[in-house]
């Protein structure tokens, strides 16, 4: 159980185009997912917390209008990068939240999206 | 402030036990985890402790927690090659209730046939 998944695993594409990556709840609802950013060799740095019905809260030095989330339902996230450049290449990992799961509250995380812009 | 640390890697023989350690500064975090990433994929939970817990042992899994010193530590016994990986410690910063986790950058776990 508390599986999480992500699609696309890898996309490429030019630079100031938008992609699109969903994360999906596959056996659970999370009324909450996060999304992260992880450079090579770096942790994970959280880039903002996704809640159902509502806007996301981004964090410092996130920008918002290049990062569109959308939490339609509870099963369903997505990360819009938009005008992606080459310096927005990097690992994105979502995370949901599984109320009430081992260590209560607990995030499972996604395969991650390897995003690379020519 | 917020801020999870651990050595960045570790080498170990197969079959020997690995200790990969971490301290964390918020004492009000509740739980305390370690997460495994392997090459190219996302984040698998190990195993988490409640903070009010010395110890936790799942399988070859010991989760030992000084909460005094705000030390954590993962021991993995009989170390196996399918155990090379990145290992994360992550914190609750934000006490009982707060889904937010902040991670230490990672130990990477070599194993040696």
């Amino acid at each position: 159980g508390a599986v999480v998944s992500q699609h696309p695993s890898w996309v490429i594409c030019k630079s100031g185009t938008s992609v699109k990556i969903e994360c999906r709840s596959l056996d659970f609802q999370a009324t909450t997912m996060f999304w992260y950013r992880q450079f090579p060799k770096q942790s994970l740095m959280l880039m903002a917390t996704s809640n159902e019905g509502s806007k996301a809260t981004y964090e410092q030095g996130v920008e918002k209008d290049k990062f569109l989330i959308n939490h339609a339902s509870l099963t369903l996230s997505t990360l819009t990068v938009t005008s992606a450049h080459p310096e927005d290449s990097s690992f994105y990992i979502c995370s949901a939240v599984l109320a009430g799961g081992p260590g209560t509250d607990t995030q499972y995380f996604g395969p991650g999206t390897r995003l690379t812009v020519l | 402030g917020e801020d999870v640390e651990q050595s960045l890697f570790l080498s170990v023989r197969e079959g020997d036990s690995s200790v990969i350690n971490c301290t964390y500064t918020d004492s009000s975090s509740t739980y305390l985890y370690w997460y495994k990433q392997e090459p190219g994929a996302g984040l698998q939970l190990l195993t988490y402790i409640f903070s009010n817990m010395d110890m936790k042992q799942d399988q070859r899994l010991t989760v030992l927690l000084n909460k005094k010193d705000k030390h954590l530590s993962l021991r993995i016994a009989d170390t196996q090659t399918g155990d090379s990986a990145i290992y994360f410690c992550a914190e609750t910063p934000g006490g009982a209730g707060s889904y937010q986790l902040t991670f230490g950058k990672g130990t990477k776990l070599s194993v040696i046939p």
